[in-house]
C-alpha cells in the first residue's frame, strides 16, 4: 500500500526556474491538499481540491498553481521560483473535505537559490 | 476566522512523566480540532480529532485530549512519556466549510531518559 507519494524527494532550483512538484495517491480520496512547512510557522495551506476538476486557494497561494485532472494526481507548480519559496512541501489527501483524517506524503524539500 | 495557538515551542519531560502540550483555538463556530504528530523526516500522522461527539477524545499511542469550550482549549496529554514519543506535535482546526485547515506552529517534545 503506497498511500501518497511525492516526487522529487528534494530539489535545488535556481531562482526564476519553473518547477512542478508531483503528488499521487492510490486511496481514491476525493480531497487533496498542498502545504508548506517552515520553521516557526507550522504548516500553511497553499491550495486544495475537494474533487477532481475543482481547486481552491488556501492561506498562501501566491506564486503557486495546481491542477486536478483526475482523482489520483495533484501537481503543484511554481511558475517562476523565488528564494522565499524555499520550504518543505507536503501533499495530503482525505476521503472527503473537512473533518476527516488527512494522510500526508513524505514531503519534498525545495531550495531556491 | 479560525486559528490555533500552541503554547511552548519546546517541551521536555522525563521518561515516565506526564506529557502536557497546550493548544488554544479561536473559532466563531463550534470547531473541529485535530492533533497530529510528525516524526523526523516524515509527514504528519493523525493522533486524534474532536468532532463534538465527546469532550474527552482518546487517540493512538495512549494520547488523549479534552475539549474545554469555556477555556477555548484542546490540550494534549499522555500519563507516561516514552522515548518513542519524541516528535513534533501540531494542533489544527478546520474551517466551517471544511476547505481550510489551520495548523499551529508546533511543539517539539523531547523525552529525557
Amino acid at each position: 500500500i503506497a498511500g501518497i507519494t511525492q516526487a522529487p524527494t528534494s530539489q535545488i532550483l535556481a531562482a526564476g526556474r519553473r518547477m512542478t512538484l508531483r503528488c499521487t495517491q492510490d486511496m481514491r480520496h476525493n480531497a487533496m491538499y498542498w502545504y508548506r512547512q517552515d520553521l516557526g510557522l507550522g504548516l500553511r495551506l497553499i491550495h486544495y481540491s475537494n474533487t477532481a476538476g475543482t481547486t481552491g486557494k488556501g492561506e498562501v497561494p501566491d506564486g503557486y498553481s495546481v491542477s486536478r485532472a483526475n482523482t489520483d494526481d495533484f501537481p503543484l507548480t511554481l511558475a517562476s521560483a523565488v528564494p522565499s519559496q524555499t520550504s518543505v512541501y507536503f501533499c495530503a489527501s482525505s476521503v472527503d473535505r473537512g473533518y476527516n483524517e488527512q494522510f500526508f506524503g513524505p514531503g519534498t524539500r525545495l531550495t531556491v537559490l | 476566522a479560525q486559528s490555533v495557538t500552541q503554547l511552548g515551542s519546546h517541551v521536555s519531560v522525563s521518561e515516565g512523566a506526564l506529557v502536557l502540550l497546550r493548544c488554544n483555538y479561536s473559532s466563531s463556530v463550534p470547531p473541529y480540532l485535530f492533533w497530529y504528530v510528525q516524526y523526523p523526516n516524515q509527514g504528519l500522522q493523525l493522533l486524534l480529532k474532536y468532532t463534538s461527539a465527546a469532550t474527552l477524545v482518546k487517540g493512538i499511542n495512549g494520547f488523549e485530549a479534552e475539549f474545554k469550550k469555556s477555556e477555548t482549549s484542546f490540550h494534549l496529554t499522555k500519563p507516561s512519556a516514552h522515548m518513542s514519543d519524541a516528535a513534533e506535535y501540531f494542533c489544527a482546526v478546520s474551517s466551517p466549510t471544511g476547505n481550510q485547515f489551520y495548523f499551529g506552529t508546533g511543539t517539539s517534545l523531547t523525552v529525557i531518559p
